[in-house]
């Protein structure tokens, strides 16, 4: 069936280290791609998304690239704050307005 | 604007009672969801509706879970009678449905259950 893997975590990082947090899909068909970020005590909110094979989202200094040859999508951020710890959530759709699917979330703790 | 509003924030519960979760989606959406998360499973879709229509019910756990939606501006997700390992953080999320950009789905805060 569709599914989405990500990294295990918690990744720790120093402030303004390099981030990558890897994503990779299983789909049946053509599927959006999304990052959500969950921080302590909230909601998902999305961060970032990708419609087709080869587009590049990206938002706050955070980018993903819809690889369709390696079924991926990984999320990267040059230099990472204190404020960018939270949960992040790779997920896919492949019916448009449809539900989402989700990797298990990857934890990010940055340290200053 | 606001944003998806869900009700209670917090519910503590005994087993066997009944509970109610409410959710006000965003004015226009199309597409509403609700959506379980746990330490064990992550995030699943329970079900979701469009133009007020429930479209897959497939994540629905079992006949103690009932969803509606009455009308295009609220929601209920109830569980009779609840049980311990119902304790999960439910989120209700909405879009406006259809193709890119519509898509994009937008989270309320989520209720916290915990059932003793």
């Amino acid at each position: 069936g569709d599914s989405v893997t990500q990294m295990e975590g918690p990744v720790t990082l120093s402030e303004e280290a390099f981030l990558t947090i890897n994503c990779t899909y299983t789909a049946t068909g053509y599927p959006s791609l999304f990052w959500y970020v969950q921080y302590p005590g909230e909601g998902l909110q999305l961060l970032l998304k990708a419609t087709k094979a080869d587009d590049k989202g990206s938002n706050k200094g955070f980018e993903a690239t819809y690889r369709k040859e390696t079924t991926s999508f990984h999320l990267e951020k040059g230099s990472v704050q204190v404020s960018d710890s939270a949960v992040y959530f790779c997920a896919l759709t492949l019916n448009q307005g449809g539900k989402l699917i989700f990797g298990q979330g990857t934890e990010l703790s940055v340290k200053p | 604007d606001a944003g998806v509003i869900q009700s209670p924030r917090h519910e503590v519960t005994e087993m066997g009672q009944e509970v109610t979760l409410r959710c006000k989606p965003i004015s226009g959406h199309n597409s509403l969801f609700w959506y379980r998360q746990t330490m064990m499973r992550g995030l699943e879709l329970l079900i979701y509706f469009n133009n007020n229509v429930p479209i897959d019910d497939s994540g629905m756990p079992e006949d103690r879970f009932s969803a509606k939606m009455p009308n295009a501006s609220f929601s209920t997700l109830k569980i009779q009678p609840s049980e311990p390992r119902d304790s999960a953080v439910y989120f209700c999320a909405s879009s406006l449905g259809g193709r890119a950009p519509r898509e994009t789905q937008y989270f309320g805060p989520g209720t916290r259950l915990l059932v003793l």
